[in-house]
């Protein structure tokens, strides 16, 4: 079956403009999770949904940041007035129960560049 | 809060080289363990993981016990390939808090034939 989709994969933007990525889950999976990953660190914790609720958004940096995942199935996360700090590698996760023994699936990650 | 912490590397081996990665976590809670890596212009995937005191993780060779005492959980490999060159992720899952991974920084593996 597929795994985890993101587009697009890659994304350049100017400092200013707004931009969305898409993540489509496994299909069936409950849990969908976003990560920012910074050149040469590890993934951090942004947003939570359970189905269509978000039920933690306390890793978004800034209320520039928004995730919505409307029918419990695609997300997507939104970004206004890029800043040169949002550039990273956005990741979406999903596990099927949305337990902490859970093996979160990820997707391949969208590279944000913002000139 | 919550906090992983991972040897820095980038780790160097020769082909068929014993590998040992460190990892300590701090956790208020149980924390399930996980070990993820990143290959070469691949995505995440998940390596291992154990959800209790004492269960050991193996998968492809590669094995961590989760030491509850030593709050650590060390990625081993008795003979690496160069087909093991990635970087490696230590992780902790709190079920305390919402189900997200906290992640250590990574650590880059380099085999060399």
């Amino acid at each position: 079956g597929a795994g985890v989709s993101q587009s697009p994969r890659y994304k350049v933007a100017k400092r200013g403009q707004d931009v969305a990525l898409r993540c489509d889950p496994i299909s069936g999976h409950v849990s969908l999770f976003w990560y920012q990953q910074a050149l040469g660190q590890g993934p951090e914790f942004l947003t939570y949904f359970q189905n269509e609720a978000q039920l933690d958004k306390s890793g978004l940096p800034s209320d520039r940041f928004f995730a919505e995942r409307p029918e419990g199935s695609v997300s997507t996360l939104k970004i206004q007035r890029t800043q040169q700090e949002d550039s990273a590698v956005y990741l979406c996760a999903s596990s099927p129960a949305g337990a902490g023994t859970d093996t979160q699936y990820f997707g391949p990650g969208t590279r944000l560049t913002v000139l | 809060g919550d906090s992983v912490t991972q040897m820095e590397g980038p780790v160097t081996l020769s082909e068929e080289a014993f590998l040992t990665i460190n990892c300590t976590y701090t956790a208020t809670g149980y924390p399930s363990l996980f070990w993820y890596v990143q290959y070469p212009g691949e995505g995440l995937q998940l390596l291992l993981k154990a959800t209790k005191a004492d269960d050991k993780g193996s998968n492809k060779g590669f094995e961590a016990t989760y030491r509850k005492e030593t709050t650590s959980f060390h990625l081993e490999k008795g003979s690496v390939q160069v087909s093991d060159s990635a970087v490696y992720f230590c992780a902790l899952s709190d079920e305390i808090s919402t189900d997200k991974l906290i992640f250590g920084t990574g650590t880059r593996l380099q085999v060399f034939p």
